[in-house]
């Protein structure tokens, strides 16, 4: 198995942008997926194949990554992307999943 | 639309049994793998399990092997998880999930029910 590491929490200024990253071995061989979560909600898709938009997911959003690094970055932020923000890919052996931690957003 | 509803959650006390469902609609159930996947109060997201399109490939999450079993009925359009030997660490919301490989593990989970509550306690 393996594990993917983020910051428990960023901050940002409304209309700003900020970058939330995660990082990890699997990342090397297996592309990130970024989920937003309010709270008493289901999680929801946002980023898909490292830089692909889900369904319905605004273009402020978009991803990118490098190695053993992904990034979600959230570009002119707004008071209703405060959520909470978690990576995900498969394992090194790519037969399961896993999740980061999690990144507490909090728009200013 | 596509929905995915799940059932079954409640009180349990520690090492009893659980069966969890999830009823899905709105798309060929038959043809998209399907996950569960848990979140514990005030914690982050934990993956369980993974079953194919078809049923004939499975994966667990090490914390689950030998205690929680996948399954699915693409004939109700039904994904389901027998959860036994139960912990109070198993305390959490249980989450359905699609996948969005047509007839292939992405991994990418595209769609969500709104969870079920497990508590497991004396």
């Amino acid at each position: 198995s393996s594990e993917l590491t983020q910051d428990p929490a960023v901050s940002v200024a409304l209309g700003q942008t900020v970058r939330i990253t995660c990082q990890g071995d699997s990342l090397r061989s297996y592309f990130a997926s970024w989920y937003q979560q309010k709270p008493g909600q289901a999680p929801l898709l946002v980023i898909y194949n490292k830089d692909n938009r889900a369904s319905g997911i605004p273009d402020r959003f978009s991803g990118s990554g490098s190695g053993t690094t992904a990034s979600l970055t959230i570009t002119g932020t707004q008071a209703e992307d405060e959520a909470d923000y978690y990576c995900s890919s498969r394992d090194t052996s790519g037969d399961h999943g896993v999740f980061g931690g999690g990144t507490k957003l909090t728009v200013l | 639309q596509v929905q995915l509803v799940e059932s079954g959650g409640g009180v349990v006390q520690p090492g009893r049994s659980l069966r969890l469902s999830c009823a899905a609609s709105g798309f060929t159930f038959s043809a998209f793998g399907m996950h569960w996947v848990r979140q514990a109060p005030g914690k982050g997201l934990e993956w369980l399990a993974v079953v194919s399109y078809d049923g004939t490939v499975k994966f667990d999450a090490d914390s689950v092997r030998g205690r929680f079993t996948i399954s699915r009925d693409n004939s109700k359009n039904t994904l389901d998880l027998q959860m036994d030997s139960l912990r109070p660490e198993d305390t959490a919301v249980y989450y359905c999930a699609k996948d969005s490989g047509l007839r292939w593990l992405k991994f990418y989970l595209e769609y969500w029910g709104q969870g079920t509550l497990v508590t497991v306690s004396s």
